[in-house]
């Protein structure tokens, strides 16, 4: 299997459950991220692990939580989550992250529709 | 708050024809500027990147940006549009530090 994979592609939860999003690459990148795309709102960067150490950390509520054992996989638990939660979050990966903050260029998953009753 | 703005959520052109796509950010500390660009099923890739020195930025498929730090905005240019050009732009911006902020995107619609 190549590229980007993530599981599960649906997941409906309620806001007490707990779950975890999978990701997993398979393309030798070093970096690995994770997006939240809402209807009508701005993709959101949520966090970006570079050599496995999380870089970047954009003000994301605690009761999302990443996880980066290994270079090829990234996960994201979820706990006590909202309604507005409900989105698709993406994953994607890259060869790396420059000194600037550039992305280098960015492989996604096909992403996971949440939705929290 | 750091915010990016995209004023524009939709905007077909005409092949050959010039775009602008605006952005502008609110900041009053030093930032980084770029621009990425989503074509359709396909990730994020760079088109351009302010991060000091001259204020017109040139980036690749013949796109260029002007850094305006009194008007606060980077808007992305190109003089003549190709179908190819469809796709869906991000503005985005890296203060020193680590936070990223993106804009609400905007997708523009070349037109044969």
């Amino acid at each position: 299997e190549t590229g980007v994979t993530q599981t599960p592609r649906h997941l409906v939860m309620g806001m007490t459950n707990k779950k975890s999003l999978k990701c997993e690459q398979h393309l030798g990148h070093n970096a690995m991220y994770w997006y939240k795309q809402s209807a009508k709102k701005p993709l959101e960067l949520m966090f970006v692990y570079s050599l496995e150490e999380r870089v970047e950390n954009n003000s994301v509520p605690s009761r999302f939580s990443p996880e980066c054992p290994n270079s090829s996989h990234l996960f994201l638990h979820l706990h006590t989550l909202q309604p507005e939660d409900s989105a698709l979050y993406l994953c994607a990966s890259s060869q790396g992250v420059s000194a600037s903050g550039e992305f280098l260029k960015q492989y996604f998953g096909p992403g996971t529709r949440l939705t929290v009753t | 708050a750091q915010s990016v703005t995209q004023l524009d959520s939709q905007v077909p052109v005409f092949e050959e024809a010039p775009v602008e796509l605006r952005c502008n950010y609110s900041s009053s500390v030093s930032v980084y500027l770029f621009w990425y660009v989503q074509y359709p099923n396909q990730g994020l890739q760079l088109l351009l990147k302010y991060l000091s020195g001259s204020t017109l930025v040139k980036g690749i498929n013949g796109f260029e940006a002007e850094f305006n730090k009194s008007q606060t905005s980077f808007h992305l240019r190109k003089p003549s549009v190709h179908i190819s050009d469809t796709a869906e732009y991000f503005c985005a911006v890296r203060r020193t530090g680590n936070q990223f902020y993106f804009g609400t995107g905007t997708s523009l619609t070349v037109i044969p």
